[in-house]
């Protein structure tokens, strides 16, 4: 099983905000070891939306936005929309290997 | 653009061998570090490997570890993934991915569309 914890779901109406946290531990996160975060829709590779934390790629909206707070990390997704309805990862290192978090689905209702 | 395209996936019976290939364009492939990340039926991503800029190391998920080989080829912008021994759980779609540094150990920052390997 992973190292880093997500919660299986989040839901939230429009225009919401909605965060999903990725816990981690000491080995990891709490190292100081930047997280990533990643959409996926179904039947596609996922996208790097959240590098290095808080940094978004170029295209990326700006309702995206993430953050650290000791050993774990947070996306929030602001002003959610429909096209939102993704699942989302989180990703770090941990021992020298990249490991992925457990996936959260963000349903849009 | 940056582009990653990965080939080779199919069936398998249980104990053979696949070989995956991954062709890289768009960018100067031998400035940086690849990823291999499966994705079992319906469930999360599992990273498996990782080569370094240079071919001179490679990591691996435990799970794999001494059944896949992954290795690249800089003069044809080429990574491959040489699984041995497979098992029905080792069944997924395969992507290759680039790091956004050298060794490995940055972002996953462009995907390929993946490659579904089925082993039964």
């Amino acid at each position: 099983q992973s190292v880093l914890t997500q919660p299986p779901s989040v839901s939230g109406a429009p225009g919401q905000r909605v965060t999903i946290s990725c816990t981690g531990e000491s080995t990891n996160i709490g190292a100081g070891y930047d997280v990533h975060w990643y959409q996926q829709f179904p039947g596609t590779a996922p996208k790097l939306i959240i590098f290095t934390f808080t940094n978004r790629p170029l295209g990326v909206p700006d309702r995206f936005s993430g953050s650290k707070s000791g050993t774990s990390a947070s996306l929030a997704i602001s002003g959610l929309q429909a096209e939102d309805e993704a699942d989302y990862y989180c990703q770090s290192y941990d021992n020298s290997l990249t490991v992925f978090g457990t996936g959260t689905r963000v349903t849009v209702l | 653009q940056v582009q990653l395209v990965e080939s080779g996936g199919g069936v398998v019976q249980p104990g053979r061998s696949l070989r995956l290939s991954c062709t890289a364009s768009g960018f100067t492939f031998e400035n940086f570090g690849i990823h291999w990340v499966r994705q079992a039926p319906g469930k999360g991503l599992e990273w498996v490997a990782v080569i370094w800029y240079d071919g001179s190391e490679q990591s691996y998920v435990e799970s794999v570890r001494g059944r896949f080989t992954v290795s690249r080829d800089n003069s044809k912008n080429t990574v491959d993934l040489l699984m041995n021994s497979l098992r029905v759980e080792d069944t997924a779609i395969y992507y290759c991915a680039r790091d956004s540094g050298f060794y490995g150990a940055g972002t996953l920052d462009y995907w390929g569309h993946g490659n579904l390997v089925t082993v039964s």
